[in-house]
């Protein structure tokens, strides 16, 4: 499986943004870079996805180098309920994702 | 809003019992996976299905797993003679088809097995 690194931890203060790096050097031309969290005691939860340009979405903001080995989830205004682990993937060839060991954010109030 | 739902919540088996963690996923999906966590490890793939079959499965996924579609609504994980480390959050997904290689899976909250 395509392989990204992420951050083991990251804190950030109630209310200001998040940025969340990972790497993914041998990412594969048609592969879409996904994020997903996961908060305490629950299932993962779909955050964004893109493939070449910036996203968007009422969550967060995913801002993808021009080479696509890299990417940054950005969330604009951390608040207590964004403490999770945040997983960055990306689609194998296959239908399943393979989730890493993730950045666990702890948001400082 | 739709969600998948799963049930037990929390299952504790003897070892060598069999155990079926249920799941309902939403409505108008079509893919569905089973994937576990293991206290304080990785999420991990176990197996998808689509269109009445198993599309992939990881090496996880041997010959004491099963999944079925009973109906035209829950989706079951059938492990058959537990093992002590098989002690793990089950997690459900599904997904649209057409949306699912784009990354949208809906996560259950999981069932806990505590295989003793």
């Amino acid at each position: 499986d395509a392989k990204t690194t992420q951050p083991n931890s990251m804190e950030s203060n109630e209310e200001e943004p998040v940025h969340l790096p990972c790497n993914h050097s041998t990412i594969s031309g048609t592969d879409y870079i996904h994020w997903y969290r996961q908060l305490p005691s629950q299932g993962p939860e779909y955050v964004i996805h893109g493939l070449t340009s910036n996203v968007n979405n009422r969550m967060a903001s995913l801002a993808i180098a021009e080479d696509r080995k890299s990417s940054t989830l950005i969330l604009h205004r951390a608040t207590l309920r964004d403490a999770a682990v945040y997983y960055c993937i990306l689609r194998d060839t296959g239908n399943q994702f393979y989730f890493g060991t993730g950045t666990s954010l702890t948001v400082i109030p | 809003e739709p969600e998948v739902t799963q049930t037990p919540s929390h299952q504790v088996t003897q070892m060598g019992q069999e155990v079926i963690l249920r799941c309902v996923p939403i409505s108008n999906h079509l893919y569905f996976y089973w994937y576990r966590q293991i206290l304080g490890q990785k999420v991990e793939f176990l197996v998808s299905f689509y269109n009445n079959e198993i599309s992939e499965k990881s090496e996880i996924f041997d010959d004491q797993f099963s999944v079925e579609r009973p109906d035209g609504s829950n989706f079951t994980l059938k492990i058959r003679s537990t093992k002590l480390e098989d002690s793990a959050m089950y997690f459900c997904a599904s997904g649209m088809k057409g949306r699912v290689n784009t990354g949208e899976l809906f996560f259950g909250e999981g069932s806990r097995l505590t295989v003793l």
